[in-house]
């Protein structure tokens, strides 16, 4: 059974520009989580995808966009970056949207917006 | 959604047992007690998961009282690959209600 794998590991982007983000799902997880981890603060929720359609979103503005595939891998999309974007990303699968059984994370993608 | 508070910081040396405690007032009937682990730069882990009573598997122990208004982790004999910040959460894992709110965690520092 594969974990969740995120890609990349780590990136680095300018202000202004957009980045993609992305995430495989642990086999047999039909729910993906998206989290944003700042330094030496807990995971903030960003959104949830539960079988190719939102459900649930944190506080974050719209340019934070999402997709879930029909294998259940899934994006995060940032628009206009900022600099406070700049943070761990974090990719959570679970079966069934609350996680009742647990949530399995991937290790995040770094960005950094410079 | 229930919130849930926990100590900052812990110390401890190894081979010792630490139990974390958590505060969840507001718990509500139908929600479950998690705690993960999160090492640098890595995703936060799941330990264990508890309802009611005492839940134990080979990593560690939650022990709830009959309120439910807190829970406590326990770690028997940590070592030093146990520092790591321990997040306790509520949820009752329902399609359209919660979602997984992480707090600011406890920092576990082991010493040798």
């Amino acid at each position: 059974e594969t974990g969740v794998t995120q890609s990349p590991t780590h990136l680095i982007k300018t202000r202004g520009q957009q980045v993609t983000l992305r995430c495989s799902s642990q086999s047999g997880h039909n729910t993906v989580s998206w989290y944003q981890q700042a330094l030496g603060q807990g995971p903030q929720f960003i959104f949830q995808y539960y079988r190719e359609e939102e459900n649930g979103r944190g506080n974050f503005p719209p340019r934070f966009s999402g997709l879930q595939f029909p294998n259940y891998s899934s994006e995060l999309n940032v628009n206009a970056l900022e600099l406070d974007d700049s943070a761990l990303y974090l990719c959570a699968s679970s079966l069934g949207a609350g996680g009742v059984y647990g949530y399995t994370f991937g290790s995040g993608t770094r960005l950094t917006v410079v | 959604l229930a919130k849930t508070t926990q100590p900052i910081s812990m110390d401890s040396y190894e081979g010792q047992e630490v139990n974390i405690t958590c505060s969840h007032n507001n718990i509500a009937t139908n929600d479950y007690i998690t705690w993960y682990q999160q090492f640098p730069s890595q995703g936060p882990r799941f330990i264990i998961q508890g309802y009611k009573t005492k839940v134990t598997n080979e990593v560690a122990s939650l022990f709830i009282p009959a309120d439910r208004k807190s829970s406590t982790l326990s770690l028997p004999r940590v070592s030093l690959s146990d520092t790591a910040v321990y997040y306790c959460l509520v949820g009752d894992g329902g399609y359209n209600t919660d979602k997984l709110i992480f707090g600011t965690g406890t920092r576990l520092q082991v010493f040798p």
